[in-house]
């Protein structure tokens, strides 16, 4: 079984200020997702990553594929009370249609 | 659009009894997803349907079954409800399951089992 750990679980910051998520796993993902889920809500996804070292922006967030396609990380620049959410990660195994999710960083921004 | 609606919302179950969770997706996808969420174990796949009239078993498909009724209906059946089954339950749908496809989530359903 892939596992995907997710860390730090709970993270609390005051708006404006820089933040990094981090999710890991020792296995291999062929292709990696980031979702945000708000509460009493199905996730969202924000963004793909397929290739090892990939860098993607969406506004305030970039994401990052590990060279080893192995973790990936999710940065946010002066975080927004909006930004407030789960965000997961979801890593699809080679061979594999099936989606690994970790356990989520739930992420507070205070205004 | 209404994208993907599941119903109900909510449900409470006596342990024994059965129950069809209801999932219908407008957006022409071919496949479509049931997980479950728990707290600390995150989303958990169930059961995935790849095209109309497949489905496959997926992480933890002891005590469900699935009907994929048509290509816009998805539904989850628990024949015996267990208080392990008490969880947020989440349908899912896809155009397809190439890892670029993006997968669609509806609002979920919370049931208890008592």
């Amino acid at each position: 079984t892939q596992l995907l750990e997710q860390s730090p679980q709970f993270l609390s910051i005051q708006e404006g200020e820089n933040l990094t998520v981090y999710c890991n796993s020792s296995s291999v993902f062929s292709s990696l997702q980031w979702y945000r889920q708000e509460p009493g809500e199905g996730p969202v996804l924000l963004v793909t990553v397929v290739t090892g070292g990939e860098v993607k922006k969406l506004k305030r967030l970039t994401f990052q594929f590990g060279d080893a396609r192995k973790d990936s990380s999710l940065h946010i620049t002066a975080a927004q009370p909006g930004d407030t959410g789960l965000y997961l990660c979801a890593g699809e195994g080679a061979g594999s249609y099936q989606l690994t999710f970790g356990k989520g960083t739930k992420l507070s921004v205070i205004p | 659009n209404a994208g993907v609606t599941q119903t109900p919302k909510f449900q409470v179950l006596k342990t024994g009894q059965s129950m069809t969770l209801q999932c219908a997706q407008d957006m022409n996808h071919n496949s479509m997803y049931w997980y479950r969420q728990d707290p600390g174990m995150g989303l958990r796949l169930i059961y995935y349907s790849a095209s109309e009239g497949t489905t496959d078993k997926g992480e933890v498909p002891n005590g469900y079954n699935v009907s994929r009724l048509n290509k816009r209906e998805f539904s989850l059946r628990l024949e015996s409800a267990a208080p392990s089954q008490t969880s947020v339950y989440f349908c899912a749908s896809s155009d397809g399951l190439a890892r670029t496809d993006t997968q669609y989530f509806g609002p979920g359903t919370r049931l208890t089992v008592l």
